[in-house]
């Protein structure tokens, strides 16, 4: 099974800064890798599938990189609707896994 | 447009088991894969299966093998999950999700709340 490690597990940001966010893999999963975004109560939404493409009607300030073992995703001007808790989900093995989860809270 | 509505909050006792379903609408059911996801209250999503809504063929998580099964039914558009043995670590909300073939889930169920309480 492939383990996915997100980090930091917290990270506090003032609106308008840029958020990094870190995801790795314990072993190779190419560029199948996809972020979401998960606010209380709500389902997760799909923020960027292949390491970096946006899904449909994702606002361009976020954006993601990577491959093979590690990744990330920067969301590169914090508004107000961003803070949330993202995670990372590999689809590249069986069976598919997701990180634990970034919390990213208002500084 | 793509929805895929859940079946209401169940509360079951431990030892028994629950079945949650998912009817899709909006797309050709039979060309996409479904997702079974769930959430522990405050914790990470958990991964848990995958039907080929066509071939009807599945993928589950070790950690649930022989508990359960995901199942769907073409002229329905409806795929189920069940869960059997039940304990109170299964309370969680369950959710299904449409991904192609291979690929994340992009669209999700509404979740549903499956409470084990004696």
């Amino acid at each position: 099974e492939v383990e996915l490690t997100q980090s930091p597990a917290t990270l506090s940001v003032s609106p308008g800064e840029r958020a990094t966010l870190f995801c790795r893999a314990s072993q190779s999963i190419t560029t199948n890798l996809a972020w979401y975004q998960q606010k209380p109560g709500q389902a997760p939404r799909l923020l960027i599938s292949g390491a970096s493409t946006r899904a449909t009607g994702i606002p361009a300030r976020f954006s993601g990189s990577g491959s093979g073992t590690e990744f990330t995703l920067t969301i590169s001007s914090l508004q107000s609707e961003d803070f949330a808790v993202y995670y990372c989900h590999q689809y590249n093995n069986w069976p598919r896994t997701f990180g634990g989860g970034a919390k990213v809270e208002i500084k | 447009q793509v929805q895929l509505v859940q079946s209401g909050a169940e509360v079951k006792k431990p030892g028994a088991s629950v079945n949650v379903s998912c009817k899709a609408s909006g797309y050709d059911f039979t060309s996409y894969a479904i997702h079974w996801v769930r959430q522990a209250p405050g914790q990470r999503l958990e991964w848990m299966g995958w039907i080929n809504a066509g071939y009807g063929n599945t993928k589950y998580s070790q950690k649930f093998q022989g508990r359960f099964t995901i199942t769907r039914d073409t002229s329905a558009s409806t795929a189920y999950m069940e869960l059997s043995s039940l304990t109170s670590e299964d309370t969680a909300v369950y959710s299904c999700a449409r991904s192609f073939l291979v690929g994340a889930p992009g669209n999700w169920g509404q979740g549903t709340l499956v409470t084990v309480s004696s």
